[in-house]
């Protein structure tokens, strides 16, 4: 089946710093990334979609500029929290996009990555 | 706006039990609903969705969920509870360009 993989699984930084977190398709090509955030025993919250090749979109109430999404290749994503703070502690989860064989992604095949435990001290 | 509650934070069965999770949507268009389970420390992983074909899904390790229109409801069940199923189950409606709504999750719990 599809796999999608995140790195690292888990990560703790100083306030301030910068920390990026990578999500791959391992063995097929997405053109749609999605990256959620997901606070304990909450749900995920949609922060963003990432198409190859173009600008994220992000969902309102997210900061473009915090949280830098770059989606270079088919089959690599990655999320960047610029000047961490400890409430961007969360759970990150990205997903990607299954592309159908018309062209067309299958709506609704997204297949998640294991999730990128920050936590910010 | 898509939309989806989940009415039970918590349900607890026995094993060899039947488990029932409860998931209403509101959509202003034919929905697309899915569930999905969450193993702690594991990424999301698909169970079963329903794209306006067969109202009754049938999903693996032995789920299914019923589209019901006139109630507005997309409940999960499974005959018999197995302690691997012990987890998060998420109700998720489709929300238009691929995005996915996710309901506030349902843990479930099994006792032996």
């Amino acid at each position: 089946g599809a796999v999608v993989s995140q790195h690292p699984s888990w990560v703790i930084c100083k306030s301030g710093t910068s920390v990026k977190i990578e999500c791959r398709s391992l063995d097929f090509q997405a053109t749609t990334m999605f990256w959620y955030r997901q606070f304990p025993k909450q749900s995920l919250m949609l922060m963003a979609t990432s198409n190859e090749g173009s600008k994220a979109t992000y969902e309102q109430g997210v900061e473009k500029d915090k949280f830098l999404i770059n989606h270079a290749s088919l089959t690599l994503s990655t999320l960047t929290v610029t000047s961490a703070h400890p409430e961007d502690s969360s759970f990150y989860i990205c997903s990607a996009a299954v592309t159908g064989t018309s062209g067309t992604s299958v709506y609704g095949e997204q297949y998640f990555g294991p999730g990128t435990r920050l936590t910010v001290t | 706006a898509q939309s989806v509650t989940q009415l039970d934070s918590h349900v607890s069965v026995s094993e060899g039990t039947p488990v029932l999770l409860r998931c209403n949507y509101s959509s202003s268009y034919s929905p697309s609903l899915f569930w999905y389970v969450q193993h702690p420390n594991k990424g999301l992983q698909l169970l079963l969705k329903y794209t306006s074909a067969a109202t009754l899904v049938k999903g693996i390790n032995g789920f299914e969920a019923e589209f019901k229109k006139s109630e507005t409801s997309f409940h999960l069940t499974k005959p018999s509870a197995h302690m691997s199923d012990a987890a998060e189950y998420f109700c998720v409606v489709g929300g238009g360009a691929q995005k996915l709504v996710f309901g506030q999750g349902t843990r479930l719990t099994i006792n032996p």
